[in-house]
């Protein structure tokens, strides 16, 4: 069946360097690629997303690249800060219906 | 305020007694959807709706029911719970143009633990 996996499941990084978190998917159709954040005791919150006409996309110190040859799609943060600590999914659509199927989740801590 | 809320945000039962969580939102969203979030599962989709008096399952359904009789309300219904139902529960919603999967807006999340 569709499947996203992504790693690394946890990741610590000092405070300003840089984190990358990476997706891959098994349904060629999906078409939309969107990130979402939790934080702690709350619901995920779209970070950035991108749609499969796009190769890149970057929102000040996120950028998400997609590989739909290779089926692979990454988030990264640059400069990071403590407040980006959180868990972040990755997710993609499933053909044409437009449910997502998500990631297990990255922990990402960033130690000041 | 545009939002999606749950209730309850907390509840500790016992099996086989049969519960309702809540979900609503305000921003006219034909797509809702249900997950539920376990340590080291991620995500899962238990059952979502495209429009009012259409629904479907998602990937872990069992156990569960679901209604969608007015555009605002997706309530998750458990007849006979059971411990392994024990987990964080999220409601969601969104717009769903054809072939366009929009932003999912996620509500607080509804712990909930069966004894």
């Amino acid at each position: 069946g569709e499947n996203v996996e992504q790693h690394p499941s946890t990741l610590s990084v000092q405070e300003g360097d840089s984190a990358v978190i990476k997706c891959t998917y098994s349904d060629s159709a999906s078409n939309y690629f969107p990130w979402y954040k939790q934080e702690l005791g709350k619901g995920p919150q779209l970070i950035i997303d991108i749609r499969s006409n796009v190769g890149e996309k970057k929102d000040q110190r996120i950028a998400v690249t997609l590989n739909k040859t290779a089926k692979h799609f990454s988030l990264h943060i640059t400069e990071t800060q403590p407040e980006d600590s959180a868990v972040y999914f990755c997710a993609a659509s499933r053909g044409s219906q437009g449910n997502l199927i998500f990631g297990k989740g990255t922990k990402l801590s960033v130690k000041p | 305020e545009a939002q999606v809320t749950q209730n309850p945000r907390y509840l500790i039962t016992v099996t086989g007694k049969k519960l309702t969580v809540t979900c609503s939102q305000n921003m006219n969203h034909e797509y809702m959807s249900w997950y539920r979030q376990d340590p080291g599962l991620g995500l899962r989709q238990i059952y979502y709706s495209m429009n009012v008096e259409v629904t479907d399952k998602g990937d872990v359904p069992e156990g569960y029911k679901v209604s969608r009789k007015e555009k605002r309300n997706f309530p998750l219904i458990l007849e006979s719970p059971s411990p392994n139902q024990t987990s964080l529960y999220f409601c969601a919603s969104s717009l769903l143009t054809v072939r366009k999967t929009g932003e999912l807006f996620f509500g607080e999340g509804s712990r909930l633990t069966v004894l």
